[in-house]
């Protein structure tokens, strides 16, 4: 069955860095959205991408982020100089027009925790 | 806008008894609403969704949910509770293509 796959499973970093959460959507889906989940809170939409341009993003999504599709695979979330309260569980997800287009399938999630 | 209120954030019951979770939502026009479900670790996994088909939609691990657009609900049900349904479930309304919008969580215990 197909499904998400995000890298890595865990990451740590230093406050200041840079992190690039990686993705691989399934194959011909069209719609790509990057969640995350603080801790104890609720899952918050962050951005969505379709035809290689950002098609809405939330007010968290600030020049901090930024999102990528570098070649037909994959799907990037870039985070400049991390924060201490970046620290959570990023989900990717993608969905399929043809199908409704509204379920989205999603990806077993990275862990950032900012240190 | 479209968001959804999950009236309980804990939800406890014995194996092998009914389980009811409750959704309510808000929409201004014909909504698409899902249950998701995480287990402790793992990632989002879609139990069951709605859109505009059937009222009463069955989804996995036998799981459903009715929409009732007279009472702006979909509570999420299961006949007999087994010990690996204790997880958090999340009710979800979309946007459309753009977002889904997360309810804040429901955590189900299941005892023995």
């Amino acid at each position: 069955e197909p499904e998400v796959t995000q890298t890595p499973s865990h990451q740590v970093t230093q406050m200041g860095q840079e992190v690039i959460l990686r993705c691989v959507p399934i194959s011909n889906h069209l719609y790509f959205y990057w969640y995350r989940q603080i801790l104890g809170q609720k899952v918050e939409f962050l951005v969505s991408f379709y035809n290689n341009e950002i098609s809405e993003k939330s007010e968290i999504f600030d020049d901090q982020f930024s999102v990528e599709r570098p070649d037909g695979s994959n799907f990037t979330l870039k985070i400049r100089s991390t924060k201490l309260e970046d620290s959570a569980m990023y989900f990717c997800a993608s969905s399929d027009l043809r199908t409704g287009g509204t379920e989205a399938f999603f990806g077993q999630g990275t862990r950032l925790t900012v240190v | 806008a479209q968001s959804v209120t999950q009236l309980d954030s804990h939800v406890s019951v014995s194996e092998g008894t009914p389980v009811l979770l409750r959704c309510n939502y808000s929409s201004s026009y014909s909504p698409s609403l899902f249950w998701y479900v995480q287990h402790p670790n793992k990632g989002l996994q879609l139990l069951l969704k709605y859109t505009s088909a059937a009222t009463l939609v069955k989804g996995i691990n036998g799981f459903e949910a009715e929409f009732k657009k007279s009472e702006t609900s979909f509570h999420l049900t299961k006949p007999s509770a087994h010990m690996s349904d204790a997880a958090e479930y999340f009710c979800v309304v979309s946007t459309g293509f753009q977002k889904l919008v997360f309810g804040t969580g429901t955590r189900l215990l299941v005892s023995p």
